[in-house]
């Protein structure tokens, strides 16, 4: 069964303090790893696909990276506006559905 | 691109009623939807998963008799709450798979609200 593990399950940070997110998974095969983010009442928003160990994508201050047993997200000098539950997601053998962690709620005060 | 949308946002109904839910993907084909419901302060968990023109296949523990989707079109698909219960309240989010798009990636509507008096 696949697993999908975050941590920590909360941080706060002062803005500039740049940080990084964990996202440890478990699973028969990898087939790529997602990244969403989630404001309060609103769906997921997608950030990244990872398919690959050794794999990074950025995206203005985020930037995620995968090896074989885990994911980081790392944030770099956040701004109040990067407060929200990041997600990481594996989905299963056939593709057809997504573990999801448990998230990290991140909070930036200013 | 990859927007979905979710109608109604919010909706507050009295015990016994039935509520629809649409979800549509807005700028592309969807060939398969699925439909997750989220309580306060806990993860995402999968309700069913639809494609389009066929039944849906649900997850144990949740009953399609109550919970019923319908996948009519490549943009549209819809959840159907039936004889909802206050122990039916949660926020409901649907998320489609681009047809062509990146790998199994899912894209997210909004969310729907959903109070049960």
């Amino acid at each position: 069964e696949d697993q999908v593990t975050q941590s920590p399950e909360a941080l706060r940070l002062q803005e500039g303090e740049s940080s990084s997110l964990n996202c440890s998974y478990t699973v028969s095969g990898l087939r790529g790893l997602f990244w969403y983010r989630q404001d309060p009442g609103k769906g997921p928003e997608f950030l990244f696909t990872l398919y690959s160990a050794g794999e990074e994508k950025e995206k203005e201050r985020l930037k995620a990276t995968l090896t074989k047993k885990e994911s980081f997200l790392h944030i770099t000098a956040p701004k109040p506006e990067d407060s929200a539950t990041y997600l990481c997601a594996v989905p299963n053998n056939a593709g057809n559905m997504l573990t999801f962690g448990g998230g990290t709620r991140l909070m930036v005060k200013p | 691109g990859a927007v979905v949308s979710q109608h109604p946002s919010w909706v507050i109904c009295k015990s016994g009623t039935s509520v629809k839910i649409e979800c549509r993907s807005l700028d592309f084909q969807a060939t398969t939807m699925f439909w997750y419901r989220q309580f306060p302060k806990q993860s995402l968990m999968l309700m069913a998963t639809s494609n389009e023109g066929s039944k849906a296949t649900y997850e144990q523990g949740v009953e399609k008799d109550k919970f019923l989707i319908n996948h009519a079109s490549l943009t549209l698909s819809t959840l159907t709450v039936t004889s909802a219960h206050p122990e039916d309240s949660s926020f409901y989010i649907c998320s489609a798979r681009r047809a062509g798009g990146p790998k199994d990636t899912q894209y997210f509507g909004p969310g729907t609200r959903l109070t049960v008096l």
